[in-house]
């Protein structure tokens, strides 16, 4: 059976540090890949998608990137965090973009940033 | 751009109520709609997908159904209980990735 692993599930980090969040996916080849971020009052925004490895597509602007250096590995990273960055980040796998499969999510991870 | 409203956006109801959650979207031209729960502080966990050809689909105590020429959909709850405690997201997807609202946060009271 296929399986989504993220971490940390939380961290804290100041202002200016970088960040590197860490996303596999087991039991399954070629997946499309996502990073979306849950934060109060905006409901759940997708920030980074890939169809497969060295694809990356940005759907926000933003101080983040993402990248994929293997087939079923997702990270999500940062040189230099800023507070706006705090939030609920969520990596999540399906099989065929717009194709009507489901979904599924790793069980987050908490970012604060002070 | 695609927008997903969902309403009420919090509820509150005594156990062994039926209950009815909504979610409007802006753009017809969808291939599914999708209902999650989340429980607090955890990911996501897919409940029900519609594929847009579709009108309803139903799992034990849920059932979803679809409207997409009004951009609508509802999540029915039969029979609640405390254990369906959580917030229900509703999403679509379109040409796009999924694209979620912002949730109903469902308490039910023992």
């Amino acid at each position: 059976s296929q399986t989504i692993h993220q971490w940390p599930a939380t961290l804290v980090q100041p202002v200016g540090s970088p960040l590197s969040l860490e996303c596999t996916v087991e039991g399954t080849s070629n997946p499309n890949l996502y990073w979306y971020r849950q934060a109060a009052g905006r409901g759940l925004q997708l920030l980074f998608y890939s169809v497969g490895i060295g694809q990356i597509s940005s759907e926000v602007p933003q101080n983040l990137s993402a990248s994929r250096p293997q087939d079923r590995q997702f990270i999500l990273s940062s040189k230099k965090l800023l507070l706006s960055d705090s939030g609920f980040y969520l990596c999540a796998w399906s099989m065929e973009l717009t194709s009507g499969n489901t979904i599924y999510f790793g069980e987050g991870s908490w970012l604060t940033v002070v | 751009k695609q927008e997903v409203t969902q309403i009420p956006a919090a509820l509150s109801v005594p156990e062994g109520e039926n209950l009815v959650l909504n979610c409007s979207f802006t753009d017809s031209a969808i291939y599914n709609l999708q209902w999650f729960r989340q429980d607090p502080g955890k990911g996501l966990t897919s409940l029900l997908l519609i594929q847009s050809s579709q009108r309803e689909q139903t799992s034990g105590r849920l059932n979803a159904s679809l409207d997409k020429s009004s951009g609508r959909s509802t999540l029915y709850i039969a029979a609640s209980q405390p254990g369906d405690s959580a917030t229900y997201l509703c999403a679509v997807e379109g040409n796009t990735p999924l694209v979620f609202g912002k949730g109903t946060r469902l308490s039910v009271i023992a």
